[in-house]
């Protein structure tokens, strides 16, 4: 079974830049999440999809990021204009239906640089 | 609001050592459990979960009971190899909710030959 594709792997920007992170779930799942893991910290959750809907979009700073999913499949994840502190690991997780946690899938991240 | 609070790494252990990280949750009600497992290069995957009280989730050697009167889920591994070597994530849900993971700060554990 193909794994949660994440691209790019890595990407380095200056602060002010623009930059897109892009995700492929596993194949039939509904649920889509992205996570900014922060050095030091734990994941923490910025928007969540179920199909091409947004369930939870509490953590996401709004006036600057922004993630869309279209057809409920790939998703994207933008950044403009970029600070410092968003530097960071950028993880997308998929689960199927109605097995939201216990089936949750990472991918392996994108991590971003912001000089 | 719920939070997870994990014992400070990193941690070093020999080969054939026991294994203990601590985790203690804040929250309401019953939350699950779970400990994740981020291994070099790779994506966090799921180690093992408990879903209510005195439950015992296992997986690879390793073991954590969900103890609801002292809050902990402590990860426990009686003798761990080097393959264990990873960043070791607890974490909890509400069930019901948007059902949304809340993580630790994650443990380092490094196991040399």
């Amino acid at each position: 079974e193909a794994g949660v594709a994440q691209s790019p792997r890595y990407k380095i920007i200056e602060k002010r830049q623009s930059v897109a992170f892009w995700c492929n779930p596993i194949s039939g799942h509904a649920t889509l999440y992205w996570y900014q893991q922060i050095l030091g910290q734990g994941p923490k959750l910025l928007i969540q999809f179920q199909n091409n809907g947004v369930v939870d979009d509490s953590q996401l700073p709004k006036d600057r990021f922004s993630a869309e999913r279209l057809k409920g499949v790939d998703s994207t994840l933008k950044i403009q204009p970029a600070k410092l502190e968003d530097s960071a690991v950028y993880l997308c997780a998929s689960s199927p239906p109605g097995q939201t946690n216990e089936k949750l899938l990472f991918g392996s991240g994108t991590q971003l640089s912001v000089l | 609001g719920d939070s997870v609070t994990q014992m400070e790494g990193p941690v070093t252990l020999s080969e054939e050592a026991f294994l203990t990280i601590n985790c203690t949750y804040t929250a309401t009600g019953y939350p699950s459990l779970f400990w994740y497992v981020q291994y070099p290069g790779e994506g966090l995957q799921l180690l093992l979960k408990a879903t209510k009280a005195d439950d015992k989730g296992s997986n690879k050697g390793f073991e954590a009971t969900y103890r609801k009167e002292t809050t902990s889920f402590h990860l426990e591994k009686g003798s761990v190899q080097v393959s264990d070597s990873a960043v070791y994530f607890c974490a909890l849900v509400h069930q019901g909710g948007s059902e949304k993971l809340v993580f630790g700060k994650g443990t380092k554990l490094t196991v040399n030959p």
